[in-house]
C-alpha cells in the first residue's frame, strides 16, 4: 500500500542552525501539507503546496520556514535559524484532491538543543 | 472563535458504550470532514469522511455531518480498550486548506 515516507524520523540540532526535514508523497498526489504538534499540543496546520506553489500558509509559518519540491517526488520543509520552541513532531501529508483524505507520514522529531 | 473545535476532553466511557465526539467549524466554505485516530506518538490515520448533510455508517464508526449548524459528530458504538486514544477531526476549505481541532482523548476503560 502506498505511504507518505518522512526522513529522518529524529533530528537534534542546536539552536541557530538550519534544518531540513523531507518527505516523499505518495506518487499520485497533488496536494502537499506539513504540520507540527509540540509534544502535549494540537496538530496545527503550517502550509498546504500544490501545483508548485504555496496554496494555503499559517501564521506560525513565517519567513523562517520555506518549502520546496525539489526533484517532483520530494518535498521538504526547511527551517532557518531554528528556536528551542521549534521542538516538535513535524508531520507530512499528500492528498489527491484539495478536499480528499489526507495520508500522513510517521512524523519526524525534531529537537532543538 | 477557533477555526475547528472539538468537545473539551477527556472523555471516558466503559467497555461496549457509544462514544460521541463532536466538532464544531466556523468557515461556512468547508467541503470535506475527516475524523482521525491518533495514538500517542504516532501520526493521525483516517477513520472516516463524509462530505454530505447526513449520517455514514461504517462498522462499528458513524459520522454525522450538519452544514447548516456547522458541526460533525463521530458515534463509536461497542467501544473496545482500543479504542482509546485521541480523536481528531479534520476540516478542509475550498481553498486546500485541512484543519486540525485540538482532539478530544478517548479512554475505554473495561
Amino acid at each position: 500500500e502506498p505511504e507518505v515516507t518522512q526522513t529522518p524520523s529524529h533530528q537534534v540540532t542546536q539552536m541557530g542552525q538550519e534544518v531540513i526535514l523531507r518527505c516523499v508523497p505518495i506518487s499520485n498526489h497533488l496536494y502537499f501539507y506539513w504540520y507540527r504538534q509540540i509534544l502535549g499540543q494540537k496538530v496545527e496546520f503550517l502550509v498546504s503546496f500544490y501545483n508548485n506553489e504555496i496554496s494555503e500558509k499559517s501564521e506560525i509559518f513565517d519567513d523562517q520556514f520555506s518549502v520546496e519540491r525539489p526533484d517532483g517526488s520530494n518535498f521538504t520543509l526547511k527551517i532557518r535559524s531554528t528556536k528551542l520552541e521549534d521542538s516538535a513532531m513535524y508531520f507530512c501529508a499528500s492528498s489527491r484532491g484539495g478536499h480528499t483524505e489526507a495520508f500522513f507520514g510517521q512524523g519526524t522529531r525534531l529537537t532543538v538543543v | 472563535q477557533k477555526e475547528v473545535e472539538q468537545n473539551s476532553g477527556p472523555l471516558s466511557v466503559p467497555e461496549g458504550a457509544i462514544a460521541s465526539l463532536n466538532c464544531t467549524y466556523s468557515d461556512r466554505g468547508s467541503q470535506s470532514f475527516f475524523w482521525y485516530r491518533q495514538y500517542s506518538g504516532k501520526s493521525p490515520e483516517l477513520i472516516m469522511f463524509i462530505y454530505s448533510n447526513g449520517d455514514k455508517e461504517d462498522g462499528r464508526f458513524t459520522a454525522q455531518l450538519n452544514k447548516a449548524s456547522q458541526y460533525v459528530s463521530l458515534l463509536i458504538r461497542d467501544s473496545q480498550p482500543s479504542d482509546s486514544a485521541t480523536y481528531l477531526c479534520l476540516i478542509g476549505t475550498s481553498y486546500g486548506k485541512l484543519t486540525f481541532g485540538q482532539g478530544t482523548i478517548l479512554t475505554v476503560h473495561p
